[in-house]
């Protein structure tokens, strides 16, 4: 089964860092693009950043920029994105999610379950 | 940066009803649009690809249109297991923005 499982969500004071993981199984990981969406508590989706799969291009959504960093381990299946200086704002639900382009159009077919991120003091 | 504008944002329909979401961007992005399924407490589902491409998986109640800059999202025959928000995103460039999402209320 192909499957993506998200860790490292707590609660952060503001201000302050944490680093998320994303494992993947069931598929050769190293073939696809990855990408970090998040939501905010009754909020919509945002996409957060983006990572080809040889890690040769990378983006981020303004909001983040400067202070997210986006990587990935294909040797360990996983996906990781450390987040510095953290805001209020930062607080939602962090979702890793698969780019699948294999049959020409692209979607994002496989996600994690999420894993929730508070900043709080 | 692309914008989707997603209407309307909330909608209450009957089982059986033909339901219409639509999805405009504020500029041209050919097909590559997605539609997403998304049901409390669960991560987003992809149902429809390239505009119109239905995903393996859903269901064929579910249909997408749209070019450029117009898109929607058509429930043929709305079911009870079809209340969800409903979310598009465009993939033509960076950032892959999302609408705001509609949510489907059932009667």
């Amino acid at each position: 089964e192909e499957q993506l499982v998200e860790s490292g969500g707590g609660l952060v004071q503001p201000g302050g860092s944490l680093r998320l993981s994303c494992a993947a199984s069931g598929f050769t990981f190293s073939s696809y693009c990855m990408n970090w969406v998040r939501q905010a508590p009754g909020k919509g989706l945002e996409w957060v950043s983006y990572i080809s799969n040889t890690l040769t291009s990378i983006h981020y959504a303004d909001s983040v920029k400067g202070r997210f960093t986006i990587s990935r381990d294909n040797a360990r299946n996983s996906l990781y994105l450390q987040m510095n200086s953290l805001r209020a704002e930062d607080t939602a639900v962090y979702y890793c999610a698969r780019r699948n382009c294999d049959d020409g159009p692209c979607s994002f077919d496989n996600w994690g379950q999420g894993t929730l991120v508070t900043v709080s003091s | 940066d692309i914008q989707l504008t997603q209407s309307p944002s909330f909608l209450s329909a009957s089982v059986g009803d033909r339901v219409t979401i639509t999805c405009r961007a504020s500029q041209g992005i050919s097909s590559d649009l997605a539609w997403y399924q998304q049901k409390p407490g669960k991560a987003p589902k992809v149902l429809i690809s390239a505009a119109s491409t239905l995903q393996s998986g859903a269901s064929s109640r579910f249909s997408g249109s749209g070019s450029g800059t117009e898109f929607s999202l058509t429930i043929s025959s709305l079911q009870p297991e079809d209340y969800a928000t409903y979310h598009c995103q465009q993939l033509n460039s960076f950032p892959f923005t999302f609408g705001g999402g509609t949510k489907v209320e059932i009667k």
